[in-house]
C-alpha cells in the first residue's frame, strides 16, 4: 500500500488560499487519492477524491501531476471553520480494501 | 438515515474487562470499516465487511479483537480483557461507492 508523507501543519489566515501537498512516490496504478478532513471529537469526512490531472467541487480543488506522485489539495479563501485535520489517503476507491491513513496535516487558521 | 451511527459515544473499562462497540452503516452500504485512532492523529486499520462477510480482516490482532456484521442488526467491535494500550477513539465507516467512505463519530474507550 502506497504510504504518504504531508507537511505536519500549517498556519494560515482567513481569505487565503491554502495549498497542501501530499507525497505518495509508490502509488500503485489503480490508486486513487481522497482527503478527508477532521475536526475535533469528529469522525473524518470526505472532501476530494481523484485519479488524475484537475478534480473541482464545490469545497475544494485536487491537482494531480502527471506521474501521480504527489497532489495538492487546494482550499479557496478559507474561513476559521476551515480549522482541521487534513488526511490524504492512497487507495483502491471501492469495495472493501483498506485505506492507509498518513499522519495528517494540521491547518490552522487565524483570523 | 444519511449517518453511520456509533454507540456508545463513550465507554470507560477496567483491564481486562470486555468492551463492545457498535456501529449502524448506512443503508444501501455494502461495505463496512473500523479503524484505530489513537494518540497524534494516528490511524489503524482494524478489519473490512462487505455485508455480513469478512473481507480483510490483516489489522485485527486476533487473540482479543473480534468483529461481526449480521443481517438486521448493527455490526459490533468486541474486544475481551481489554488492555491500556486499547484505549483509543474507534471508528467505523461505510461506503458504497467509488466516492469515499463515510465516518461515524466515534467511540472513545478509556481502560483504566
Amino acid at each position: 500500500l502506497a504510504k504518504t508523507t504531508q507537511p505536519i501543519s500549517m498556519d494560515s489566515y482567513e481569505g487565503q488560499e491554502v495549498n497542501i501537498t501530499c507525497s505518495h512516490n509508490n502509488i500503485a496504478t489503480n490508486d486513487y487519492i481522497t482527503w478527508y478532513q477532521q475536526f475535533p471529537s469528529q469522525g473524518p469526512r470526505f472532501i476530494i477524491q481523484g485519479y488524475k490531472t484537475k478534480v473541482t467541487n464545490e469545497v475544494a480543488s485536487l491537482f494531480i501531476p502527471a506521474d501521480r506522485k504527489s497532489s495538492t489539495l487546494s482550499l479557496p479563501r478559507v474561513s476559521l471553520s476551515d480549522t482541521a485535520v487534513y488526511y490524504c489517503l492512497v487507495g483502491a476507491s471501492t469495495g472493501g480494501f483498506k485505506t492507509i491513513f498518513g499522519a495528517g496535516t494540521r491547518l490552522f487558521v487565524k483570523a | 438515515g444519511e449517518e453511520v451511527a456509533q454507540t456508545p459515544k463513550h465507554l470507560v473499562r477496567g483491564e481486562g474487562q470486555k468492551a463492545k462497540l457498535y456501529c449502524a452503516p448506512i443503508k444501501g452500504h455494502s461495505y463496512v470499516f473500523w479503524y484505530q485512532q489513537v494518540l497524534k492523529n494516528e490511524f489503524k486499520f482494524l478489519i473490512s465487511f462487505q455485508n455480513e462477510n469478512v473481507f480483510d480482516e490483516t489489522g485485527m490482532p486476533k487473540e482479543r479483537f473480534s468483529a461481526k456484521c449480521l443481517p438486521n442488526s448493527p455490526c459490533s467491535l468486541e474486544i475481551q480483557a481489554t488492555k491500556l494500550e486499547d484505549s483509543a477513539v474507534y471508528f467505523c465507516a461505510s461506503s458504497q461507492s467509488t466516492y469515499g467512505y463515510t465516518f461515524g463519530s466515534g467511540t472513545r474507550l478509556t481502560v483504566v
